[in-house]
């Protein structure tokens, strides 16, 4: 059973334009979520993180949005540069005694194009 | 100051053999954890220490594997007789607090192959 997901396995944007990046969780005890960003043979770098009562996040060119009632969240980068190709992993922790470890979605490929 | 410190970046190990992969966390973490990542997958989560403590085994297979974080020196995942499913790119992260909200540091990985 796999707790998060990220249905499109890739993304192909023109630079300049808005990426979207999107993930769908079933745990209703998460209590953050957060964006990691893979480029190959480097090991993922934080992004950007959500604390569940929150709905938006913004910093600088990454906002994540969070719609509870959906099990819902999304990556916006705007605008996309060719330097933010790279696959991007969702990922979910709780709170409480089960804090610390997180939840990782497969990834999503994101090009985005010169 | 360094970040997160794996070694080896690459490993290859027979079948059988023993296989162990060393993380020395950021300065002034004490939260380590290791994730593994099979090819086109997700990383998954196997285990979080602390130092001297196994806070979270719950990723851990239940046989061969083991990890350790003590006092002095690095975390240390140790894969005994490895098999073929071994083979995938295992992640150390480091924290400095135990909440989710400020994200891992990760090293680079240790890519295990098993021949």
């Amino acid at each position: 059973d796999q707790q998060v997901k990220q249905n499109s396995p890739s993304l192909s944007v023109q630079e300049g334009r808005i990426s979207i990046l999107n993930c769908d969780y079933t745990n209703s005890m998460f209590d953050y979520f957060l964006w990691y960003k893979k480029y190959p043979a480097e090991g993922p770098t934080f992004l950007i993180s959500i604390s569940s009562i929150k709905d938006k996040n913004e910093d600088g060119r990454f906002t994540v949005f969070l719609n509870k009632s959906a099990k819902h969240l999304s990556l916006h980068i705007v605008p996309s540069q060719p330097g933010d190709s790279a696959v991007y992993f969702c990922a979910a922790s709780e709170g409480g005694t089960n804090a610390g470890k997180s939840t990782f979605g497969d990834g999503t490929t994101l090009t985005v194009k010169p | 100051n360094a970040g997160v410190m794996q070694n080896p970046r690459h490993l290859v190990r027979r079948r059988g053999q023993e296989a162990r992969l060393r993380c020395s966390p950021m300065k002034g973490h004490s939260h380590v954890y290791w994730y593994r990542q099979l090819p086109e997958e997700g990383l998954k989560f196997m285990v979080y220490l602390q130092k001297e403590n196994i806070i979270d085994e719950s990723g851990m297979p239940k046989e061969r594997f083991s990890a350790e974080f003590p006092k002095e020196g690095p975390s240390i995942l140790r894969i005994q007789q490895v098999v073929r499913g071994d083979s995938a790119a295992y992640f150390c992260a480091s924290s400095l607090e135990r909440t989710g909200s400020g994200g891992y540091t990760f090293g680079s990985g240790t890519r295990l192959t098993v021949v």
